[in-house]
């Protein structure tokens, strides 16, 4: 069964600074996305990774594949205020399921 | 435009009753997905489709029901066998290779 880890699930960082958000699977995929979520809305699609030692970037955030170590990281460069939200990453399994990971809650303080 | 569209957004219901939730996408995506999504909480798989007239259950199936007759459409059917049906419903679409997962806005039941 395939299993998706998110860490760390709490994040609070200070405006400029630097981190990464991990996702760890349990079993072999060729699917991962990177999801935000804002309190009491949908999931936005930030970015969709589909082989290995995939690399896409967007703005201050940028997401990486390690298929060899089931690996994927987003990390968030200079951070904002506006990047305050919750990041999910999923994973698409052999069957088509899409598993979710538990979500890292960001707050990005002045 | 297209898109997957979730109705209602907001909807109530009395204990014992069942309610449906509708999506309708058209996007021609083949494979269709519900989740729930309880506060502070992650995504939890319901039931996904890949095609017309299948579907298969996933982690948390009891007391849901969903069909597939369209490719457009994915109802799910909130039975009064859920025990605590109070969430927010999201539902999803992929691509055919699955190179994007988009969301609907959501529909929000409340148990009154």
């Amino acid at each position: 069964e395939l299993k998706v880890e998110q860490n760390p699930l709490f994040l609070s960082m200070q405006e400029g600074k630097n981190y990464t958000i991990y996702c760890n699977y349990s079993t072999t995929s060729d699917r991962l996305y990177w999801y935000r979520q804002d309190p009491g809305k949908s999931l936005e699609s930030l970015f969709v990774l589909l082989s290995n030692g995939a690399v896409k970037q967007e703005g201050r955030l940028m997401a990486s594949l390690d298929t060899k170590a089931r690996l994927s990281t987003l990390h968030i460069t200079a951070a904002v205020h506006d990047l305050s939200a919750t990041y999910f990453c999923a994973v698409r399994g052999s069957n088509y399921k899409l598993t979710f990971g538990k979500g890292t809650l960001l707050t990005v303080n002045p | 435009d297209g898109g997957i569209t979730q109705s209602p957004k907001y909807l109530f219901r009395k204990e014992g009753q069942n309610v449906t939730l509708s999506c309708e996408q058209n996007l021609n995506h083949d494979a269709m997905y519900w989740y729930r999504q309880d506060p502070g909480q992650g995504l939890r798989l319901i039931y996904y489709s890949q095609i017309v007239n299948d579907f298969q259950k996933g982690d948390i199936a009891e007391g849901y029901s969903v069909s597939r007759e369209k490719k457009e459409s994915f109802p799910l059917t909130v039975t009064s066998a859920q025990k605590n049906p109070t969430a927010f419903y999201l539902c999803a679409s992929t691509t055919p290779r699955a190179t994007e997962a988009f969301f609907g806005q959501g529909t929000r039941l409340t148990v009154v």
